[in-house]
């Protein structure tokens, strides 16, 4: 049973440029979230997605968006980077939206803007 | 605002010795608590997850404890071992939040190192 996955595992980039990170969730699972987490700090929320539509957002700006596609895949997409964009980007995936107790995490994708 | 204080900021422990870590919230009204632990550069894995009925829950070496009275909780792990080194996300889920992804809110961790 496969859990959630992403990728990149690591991606450096320069600033102004725009990246997109997926991710696979866990096997039943149709529900996906997207958090930032800064080096030392707790994960920030940025996004949910759930039948293909943002349903919950965080405090981003709208650099950040996202897809998710038929099959529960989602993209994360970020335009314009700033170097305060570097941080490890976690996917989570559960079944349905609201049950956060059964959060999966991937293991992430650590991007580095310069 | 909900916030959520995890203490030490860092810790370093003998190997085989216990160590305890503190949770405090101002989340209300609560759902649930549960801690992760992170291994650098991965996601976090679930360790324990209790609602405000529970008092203490345990998952092998790792115990939590919660008194929702006084919004403390704490995660002990007895016997440690050096794949213990990892950081402990304490995370608080609010009751009106509805179970929703963004009704969470994420301690800073503390980063627990294991010494030989």
């Amino acid at each position: 049973d496969a859990g959630v996955t992403q990728s990149p595992t690591h991606l450096i980039k320069t600033r102004g440029q725009q990246v997109t990170l997926r991710c696979s969730p866990k096997s039943g699972h149709d529900t996906v979230s997207w958090y930032q987490q800064a080096l030392g700090q707790g994960p920030q929320f940025i996004f949910q997605y759930y039948e293909e539509e943002e349903r919950q957002r965080g405090n981003f700006p709208d650099r950040f968006s996202g897809h998710q596609f038929p099959n529960y895949s989602s993209e994360l997409n970020v335009n314009a980077l700033w170097l305060g964009d570097s941080a490890l980007y976690l996917c989570a995936s559960s079944l349905g939206r609201w049950s956060n107790e059964k959060l999966f995490f991937g293991s992430g994708t650590q991007l580095s803007v310069l | 605002k909900n916030q959520v204080e995890q203490s030490p900021q860092s810790l370093i422990i003998l190997e085989g010795k216990n160590c305890t870590l503190q949770c405090n919230y101002t989340v209300s009204p609560f759902s649930n608590l549960r801690w992760y632990k992170q291994d650098t550069g991965r996601g976090p894995v679930s360790l324990t997850i209790m609602t405000f009925s529970e008092n203490t829950k345990s998952n092998g070496r790792y115990t939590a404890t919660l008194d929702a009275d006084t919004k403390q909780s704490s995660l002990h792990i007895t016997a440690s071992q050096l794949s213990d080194s990892a950081s402990y996300i304490c995370v608080v889920s609010g009751r009106y939040s509805g179970g929703g992804a963004d009704g969470l809110t994420f301690g800073k961790g503390t980063h627990l190192i294991i010494q030989p």
